[in-house]
């Protein structure tokens, strides 16, 4: 199974702050990697597929990017709206793994 | 607009079983593979299953095969979940989700149901 690692597990930050979350997966998964966005008690959202792209109505204050191993999403000028935890996720292969999640916090 | 309706949570001992269903609507439910997720309480997601828009294929996680079986009926745009022996660490909420198009391999999820808890008393 490939393992996917998130970092940090935890930020918090100022609103109006810049936000980058790293997602390494164990092997290379070409550019088969996502972004979901949960906020509290909620169900989780897509926000980027295909490492890069946005799902059809996500701000472009999100942006993702990355090719094999290693990929980043970034926040700019984090709102209150945005906090939440963030998942990353591999669909190279199955069983689809998730990294463990970033929890967001305004400080 | 998409809308996944999960239902069919509910308590349930451990050994037994319980069906999920999720109805769909707002796009052509036949035409897209769909997939359970799940979330145990306080914890992080967690891939169940997959099946393709027409039902000939169909994956699980190791944690729940053999045990756990995927299955959707098209002429009613519902997706099922039927989890049997259910243990202790299948309490989670279990989320519906939609993929981005028909082929079960290299495709995102796009949209998401609202979830069913499942709690599993001993």
């Amino acid at each position: 199974d490939i393992q996917m690692t998130q970092s940090p597990s935890s930020l918090s930050v100022f609103v109006g702050d810049r936000v980058t979350i790293t997602c390494r997966a164990s092997q290379g998964i070409s550019d088969y990697l996502a972004w979901f966005q949960q906020k509290p008690g909620k169900a989780p959202k897509s926000l980027i597929y295909d490492a890069s792209r946005l799902q059809s109505g996500v701000p472009s204050k999100f942006s993702g990017s990355g090719f094999g191993t290693e990929f980043t999403l970034t926040i700019i000028s984090l709102q209150p709206e945005d906090v939440g935890t963030y998942y990353c996720q591999q669909y190279d292969s199955y069983p689809l793994t998730f990294g463990g999640g970033t929890k967001v916090e305004i400080k | 607009q998409v809308q996944l309706v999960e239902s069919g949570g509910g308590v349930v001992q451990t050994g037994r079983s319980l069906r999920l269903s999720c109805a769909a609507s707002g796009f052509s439910f036949s035409n897209f593979a769909m997939h359970w997720v799940r979330q145990a309480p306080g914890k992080g997601l967690e891939w169940v299953a997959v099946i393709a828009y027409d039902g000939s294929t169909q994956y699980y996680a190791d944690s729940v095969k053999g045990r756990f079986y995927i299955s959707r009926d098209n002429s009613k745009n519902t997706l099922y979940l039927q989890m049997n022996s259910l243990r202790p660490d299948d309490m989670a909420v279990y989320y519906c989700v939609k993929s981005q198009q028909r082929p079960v391999a290299g495709k995102s999820f796009d949209f998401w149901g609202q979830g069913t808890l499942v709690p599993v008393s001993s």
